[in-house]
Parts: structure tokens; sequence; C-alpha cells
């Protein structure tokens, strides 16, 4: 059974870089898709970018490019840096599994994110 | 802009159905996945491609999707459906997530 584990420092001072690994376990990391979305307390979920397992990337345009993916398959990891945090990047941030499914009428694929990690919670704060 | 919205919360009583929405500009024209998510707990597909179940998922989850709005749809609802529920779609290469609904099971 296929699992993801966030894992990085809980705390990370303003105007620095948040670092997290996402551990795939009970399978590969290749021939998939994978997402991280976050999660602000008490707010909605923001998805930030997917790599694939070959390291092309896509990402979210509302980071404004502070965010890389990247991805280790000889580890079955990928990553994720967020550059000059503020108080408003601490949220829970989730890895996922992101397959395509279909695509629509004008053409363009879409995906959903199947499996999900437990999420971890960084907060920025000096 | 790319939006979905959502209302913030829906009442439903036990054995009941309960109807959530999603609004944006022309999301029948995409297809519309939905999560649920539970106190404390990463969220769960339940719908995707509008109204295809995932393995597991009960057949009292339905959905659907035209104009400008997609709908999930949750029949005889139990208490353990109580949570939260966001849409979610792709704006060209762009993962949306709604504003989320709270649904409670009084």
């Amino acid at each position: 059974q296929v699992q993801l584990q966030e894992s990085g420092p809980g705390l990370v001072k303003p105007s620095e870089t948040l670092s997290l690994t996402c551990t795939v376990s009970g399978g590969s990391i290749s021939s998939y898709y994978w997402s991280w979305i976050r999660q602000p307390p008490g707010k909605g979920l923001e998805w930030i970018g997917y790599i694939y397992y070959s390291g092309s990337t896509n990402y979210n345009p509302s980071l404004k490019s502070r965010a890389t993916i990247s991805v280790d398959t000889s580890k079955n990891q990928f990553s994720l840096k967020v550059t000059s945090v503020t108080a408003a990047d601490t949220a829970v941030f989730y890895c996922a599994r992101t397959q395509m499914y279909s695509y629509d009428s004008s053409g363009y694929p879409h995906w959903y994110f199947d499996l999900w990690g437990r999420g971890t919670l960084v907060t920025v704060s000096s | 802009s790319s939006e979905l919205t959502q209302p913030p919360s829906v009442s439903v009583s036990p054995g009941q159905t309960a109807s959530i929405t999603c609004s944006g500009d022309k999301l029948g024209d995409k297809f519309a996945c939905w999560y649920q998510q539970k106190p404390g707990q990463s969220p769960v597909l339940v719908i995707y491609q509008d109204n295809k179940r995932p393995s597991g998922i009960p057949e009292r989850f339905s959905g659907s999707n035209s104009g400008n709005t997609a709908t999930l749809t949750i029949s005889g609802t139990q208490a353990m459906d109580e949570a939260d529920y966001y849409c979610q779609a792709w704006d060209t290469s762009t993962a949306l997530f709604g504003t989320g609904t709270k649904v409670t099971v009084l």
C-alpha cells in the first residue's frame, strides 16, 4: 500500500527558505505526477505545483516563482523549497499523488489528487 | 478571475439530502472533483470527472456539472459525512480549489 510522508522543519524564520521532503513508500515514484498542496490554519486548500518523476514541473503562478519542486527517484522522494517566506506562508503542507484522468473539451488535461500524506505544519515566525 | 466559490456552510438532517454548490466561470466546460476533509485529517477524493466515484466511496455521493455550477450531492446523509468539502478544477494548467463548505449533520 503506497504511503506518503512529509518531513522537514516545523519552524522557519521570515525571509528564509522553507524546505520539505515527501517520501513515497510501498510503491515507486516513477510513472506518476506528485504535488504539493498547502492549507493555512482554518483556511482552504491551495495547490503549489507538481512534478513528474522525469523532472518536469508546473507551478501555481500565485507563488510568484518562490516555489521549486525537485525529485530524487533513487530515494523515492520529492521536495519543495519556498523562498523568502513570510507569516502568510504558515500552513499545513501536504504532498499528494497526482493522476491524470481525462482531457476536457478544450484539450486540457485534468488530474486528481488521489493519495495524500498526513501533512506537516510549518510556522513562519522569528 | 479564476475562482471557485462555495457556500460557507450547509446543514442537513440525518437521512436527508445535502447539496453543495461550486460556482466558477464556465465551470461546466471543465471537469470538477470533490474532496472531503474531516477535522485533523487529510483530504479524501470523493468525486472526480464531475460524477465518478473512486473505489471505496459510498454510492450516496454523486456529482453533476453544468453551466457555471458543479454540485456535490450526498443522499441519505450520515453523521460520518460531517466534514469540510472542497471542489477542485483545472484552469488550463493551474489547479484551483473552491472556498470550502462545512457540512453539519444536525
